[in-house]
C-alpha cells in the first residue's frame, strides 16, 4: 500500500520557488515525513524531515498541514542542479524497517 | 558526505552464477540497508540489518541473502543470478534509535545479468 501520493512530474523556472506537494492522509501520530532527492544515476540524498512543525534548513523548507495529512517541500530559489526525482516518505522513528517504502517520487525539472 | 562505499560499481554476469555485492561504511552506524531500483518502481527494500549478525527481510527479499559479520560491512548475495535481478542496487546506513532515522545512501552498483 502506498503511504504517500506525489505528482509524477513538475516543472519550475530557474530562480523561482519550487513547491512539491505530498499527500499522506493515513499518517500516524508517531510518523515522520522525510524528503529525499535523487539526481540522475546517483544515490538518494537526504533533504529534510519533520513531525508536525514546519522545518527549514539550508536546502529547503518543509510545510506540514495542521492535520498532518499533506506536506509541501519548498526549494526557495531553484537552480538547474535541483533537477532530480524527489521522494516523500513517512516512517515511524522506531519500528521495523519493513515499513520503509520509497514510491516513484516527483520528477522535478528546472527550466532555464 | 557519509562514508559509504559500494563494490563493485558495475558488474555484468551470466544467469545462474553467484554474485556478492559489498557495502562498507566508516560511520559506525547501526542500521544498514540494501535497496534495488528499477524503472517505474522507485526504491524497494531487499534486506536490512539492525546490528552485527542481526538481519531481516524487506519487501523484495526472494532470491537474495545478506550477511553482516562486522559493523562496517553488509554483504548482499545473489545465490544464482537471474535476469530479473538486473537492477541498480543501493546501500544505505542510518544511526539513531530506529530505521526511521535519516538514511545516507551509497553511490550504487549497476548489475546486469545476461
Amino acid at each position: 500500500d502506498a503511504k504517500t501520493t506525489q505528482p509524477t512530474s513538475m516543472d519550475c523556472a530557474e530562480g523561482r520557488a519550487a513547491n512539491l506537494p505530498c499527500n499522506h492522509s493515513t499518517i500516524s501520530g508517531n510518523e515522520y515525513v522525510y524528503w529525499y532527492r535523487q539526481i540522475h544515476s546517483q544515490g538518494p540524498q537526504y533533504i529534510i524531515h519533520g513531525l508536525k512543525n514546519n522545518e527549514t534548513n539550508e536546502m529547503a523548507s518543509l510545510i506540514i498541514t495542521e492535520d498532518r495529512k499533506s506536506s509541501t517541500l519548498i526549494l526557495p530559489h531553484a537552480t538547474l542542479r535541483d533537477t532530480a526525482v524527489y521522494y516523500c516518505i513517512v516512517i515511524p522513528l522506531s519500528g521495523s524497517a519493513r515499513q520503509l517504502t520509497f514510491g516513484s517520487g516527483t520528477q522535478l525539472t528546472v527550466l532555464p | 558526505d557519509a562514508g559509504i562505499t559500494q563494490s563493485p560499481r558495475h558488474k555484468v554476469t551470466e544467469t545462474g552464477t553467484p554474485v556478492t555485492l559489498r557495502c562498507h561504511q566508516t560511520e559506525n552506524h547501526r542500521y544498514m540497508y540494501w535497496y534495488r531500483q528499477d524503472p517505474g518502481h522507485g526504491l524497494r527494500l531487499i534486506h536490512y540489518s539492525y546490528g552485527v549478525k542481526d538481519t531481516d527481510k524487506g519487501e523484495v527479499s526472494d532470491g537474495y541473502s545478506v550477511s553482516r559479520s562486522k559493523t562496517e560491512d553488509f554483504l548482499l548475495t545473489l545465490e544464482s543470478a537471474t535476469s530479473s535481478q538486473t537492477s541498480v542496487y543501493f546501500c544505505a546506513i542510518s544511526g539513531g534509535t530506529g530505521p526511521g532515522d535519516t538514511q545516507y545512501f551509497g553511490p550504487g552498483t549497476r548489475l546486469t545479468v545476461l
